[in-house]
């Protein structure tokens, strides 16, 4: 069963403290993404990858940080810098190629109490 | 800067009848176009795209139509189903720095009614 993989699907911490949110695929996709949706609003990037060790930023990238040790995982790290970070965090990946279809997990949703 | 846009917030359909998703854009450079579908709670779910040079596309229920002059994309679902009922997301797609990179609209809710 080919897919992408988030966890936890709720996730509950308190400000100050960093969380990591997880995305694995096994899709064989060389891209992955993280994006943020709040409520009445569309997806906003935070950061994508196209290849192993490398990311860009995306629009909203204050805050936030990546990694990207291997293709199957592309771990988001919410840091106490976010000033607003209780959103659901969806995660998507894509081959390099075609019209960019992107496929997403079931997303987390992040509490900071 | 809003790329993409979905100017209607939310559509209530009534069962069996056409639902008629409107986007427009305003970036040029964009070659593909997308909709997705999404539950609460759930990751969006892909429906259907459109390459830049046609103009239209069909799936099923599902028909896409783009009009570049205008810069105006729509999904037509038909007939509709209680199962529609659902974020529909328009997103148009560019080549950026050697990929292709999405930017989405801000979702249109739709509720169809039985």
């Amino acid at each position: 069963d080919g897919g992408i993989t988030q966890s936890p699907k709720y996730l509950f911490r308190k400000e100050g403290q960093n969380v990591t949110l997880s995305c694995e695929q096994n899709l064989n996709h060389d891209a992955m993404y993280w994006y943020r949706q709040d409520p009445g609003q569309g997806l906003r990037l935070i950061y994508y990858s196209q290849i192993v060790n490398d990311f860009q930023k995306g629009d909203i990238a204050e805050g936030y940080s990546v990694s990207r040790e291997k293709k199957e995982s592309f771990p988001l790290t919410v840091t106490s810098a976010q000033k607003n970070p209780t959103a659901f965090y969806l995660c998507a990946s894509s081959t390099l190629t075609g019209d960019g279809t992107q496929y997403f997990g079931p997303g987390t949703r992040l509490t900071v109490l | 800067d809003q790329q993409v846009k979905q100017n209607s917030p939310s559509l209530s359909v009534q069962e069996g009848r056409i639902s008629i998703l409107n986007c427009d854009y305003t970036n040029s450079m964009f070659d593909y176009f997308l909709w997705y579908k999404k539950y609460p709670a759930e990751g969006p779910t892909f429906l259907i795209s459109i390459s830049s040079i046609k103009d239209k596309n069909e799936d099923g229920r599902f028909t896409v139509f783009l009009n570049k002059s205008a810069k105006h994309l729509s999904l037509h679902i038909v007939p509709s189903q209680p199962g529609d009922s659902a974020v529909y997301f328009c997103a148009a797609s560019a080549q950026f720095q050697g990929a292709q990179k999405l930017v989405f609209g801000q979702g249109t809710r739709l509720t169809i009614n039985p």
